[in-house]
């Protein structure tokens, strides 16, 4: 299996200032189809999972524009501009490119 | 946002089968591929497999000699199966559209393994 590995495991942040996670793959991500599924995803206390973004920086509607993706091969970033108190959860990349798909251990973000 | 509902027992006997719907909301069952996942209490996420209409489906390895998803689209619906379950299977359960970008999640079913 692909091994997604995030760091790092818990991240306090103050509102109004950036954040920054990063994601990294065992291995490349290029589908055949030469696209990269790699996606992000907040889960906030007692929720489901919400998709961020995919395709490494293609962010979600509904989604606020300071969350960013980033990333190439097999290293990736996902970026909070400034942190908002809404933000707090746990977030965590995954991969769809091969099979099994896996995600990360995910980011614990709070304030 | 489509809303996914995922149904079934919430307590499963150990050894016996797990049972889970997933009621997809219109008439969209037919365009997508579906998603079951899991995430134990406190743990991460584990993708367990995804059908496509056509019968197209996946299971992960280490869970395939166990499960098996399918469809029944004049319902709109999808289940899954997971039979011989342990302790080791309590998770929330989640439905998901696609298989590649996960867009759209139910809220997920708490089942507890237990006798």
């Amino acid at each position: 299996d692909v091994v997604m590995t995030q760091s790092p495991l818990s991240l306090p942040v103050t509102p109004g200032q950036p954040a920054s996670i990063s994601c990294r793959s065992s291995q490349s991500l290029v589908y055949s189809d030469g696209k990269i599924y790699l996606n992000w995803y907040q889960q906030r206390p007692g929720q489901s999972p919400r998709r961020l973004i995919y395709w490494i920086s293609n962010r979600d509607s509904g989604v606020p524009d300071r969350f960013s993706g980033s990333g190439s091969g097999t290293d990736f970033t996902l970026k909070i501009s400034r942190v908002e108190a809404e933000d707090v959860g746990i977030y965590y990349c995954m991969q769809g490119t091969h099979w099994p798909f896996t995600f990360g251990p995910g980011t614990k973000v709070d304030i | 946002q489509v809303q996914l509902q995922e149904s079934g027992p919430g307590l499963v006997k150990p050894s016996e089968t797990l049972s889970l719907t997933c009621t997809v909301p219109g008439d969209s069952i037919r365009s997508y591929y579906w998603s079951w996942l899991r995430q134990p209490p406190g743990g991460g996420l584990e993708s367990i497999g995804y059908i496509y209409h056509t019968g197209d489906s996946n299971y992960n390895p280490s869970l395939k000699s166990r499960v098996a998803i399918s469809m029944d689209t004049s319902k709109n619906q999808f289940s899954l199966k997971l039979t011989s379950v342990t302790a080791a299977d309590t998770a929330v359960y989640y439905c998901a559209r696609t298989a590649r970008v996960l867009d759209c999640w139910g809220q997920g079913i708490l089942v507890t393994v237990s006798s």
